[in-house]
């Protein structure tokens, strides 16, 4: 099966700009997650959605981050504006519905913002 | 926040060697995930231990889990160059999975 894509592979923007970022999870993978890895840091959750549903953005800086998953495939993620530490790699993951499955990742998005 | 914390942070063995990393969290869990970072690429899936068991192999990896400690080790044997990267624990609890910070394994050959 195809993997996970993510693109844009790498982006470098100036603070305050906005930057979009797009998944497109495994096939019949109801749950999609976004996590930013900051360097030397594991990946921390930002958002998990289950089809196009919402399950848990607890950990995401709403005033400024947005994900959507509009027909419950593909996803976006919006950061306006951005800051200096959103510098980081951002991680697409999916898996099957359910608890106990394996997460596959994406490549990530690694952001920088100068 | 992270759940699990894995140690050591580094290890750098020769190749052949076994490597283990061990891998402490805090809250209850329905399971434990090891997966594999290579730089600049995304992680990988390696093993998924259920908090019902003990131990796990998976070819030349074997997982360990103690619910009353808290703990789990992940044992690479017989080390390969290809073994470098950095090695992560994720613990799963009611579907929401936090990861630990890592431990960077480098083989030398």
């Amino acid at each position: 099966e195809a993997g996970v894509a993510q693109s844009p592979r790498y982006k470098i923007i100036e603070k305050r700009q906005s930057v979009a970022f797009w998944c497109n999870p495994i096939s019949g993978h109801a749950t999609l997650y976004w996590y930013q890895q900051i360097l030397g840091q594991g990946p921390k959750l930002l958002i998990q959605f289950q089809n196009n549903g919402v399950v848990d953005d607890s950990q995401l800086p709403k005033d400024r981050f947005s994900a959507e998953r509009l027909k419950g495939v593909d996803s976006t993620l919006k950061i306006q504006p951005a800051k200096l530490e959103d510098s980081a790699v951002y991680l697409c993951a999916s898996s099957r519905l359910g608890r106990g499955q394996g997460y596959t990742f994406g490549s990530g998005t690694r952001l920088t913002v100068v | 926040s992270q759940q699990g914390e894995e140690d050591p942070q580094a290890l750098s063995i020769q190749e052949g060697e076994n490597a283990t990393m061990n891998c402490s969290y805090k809250t209850s869990i329905n399971n434990l995930q090891w997966y594999r970072q290579n730089s600049g690429r995304g992680l990988v899936h390696l093993i998924l231990i259920r908090s019902n068991e003990r131990e796990k192999h998976s070819g030349r990896l074997r997982v360990t889990l103690d619910t009353s400690k808290k703990s789990s080790s992940l044992l690479i044997t017989a080390s390969r160059a290809a073994d470098t990267a950095s090695y992560f624990c994720a613990t799963d609890a009611n579907n929401d999975m936090r990861f630990g910070a890592g431990t960077r394994l480098t083989v030398k050959p």
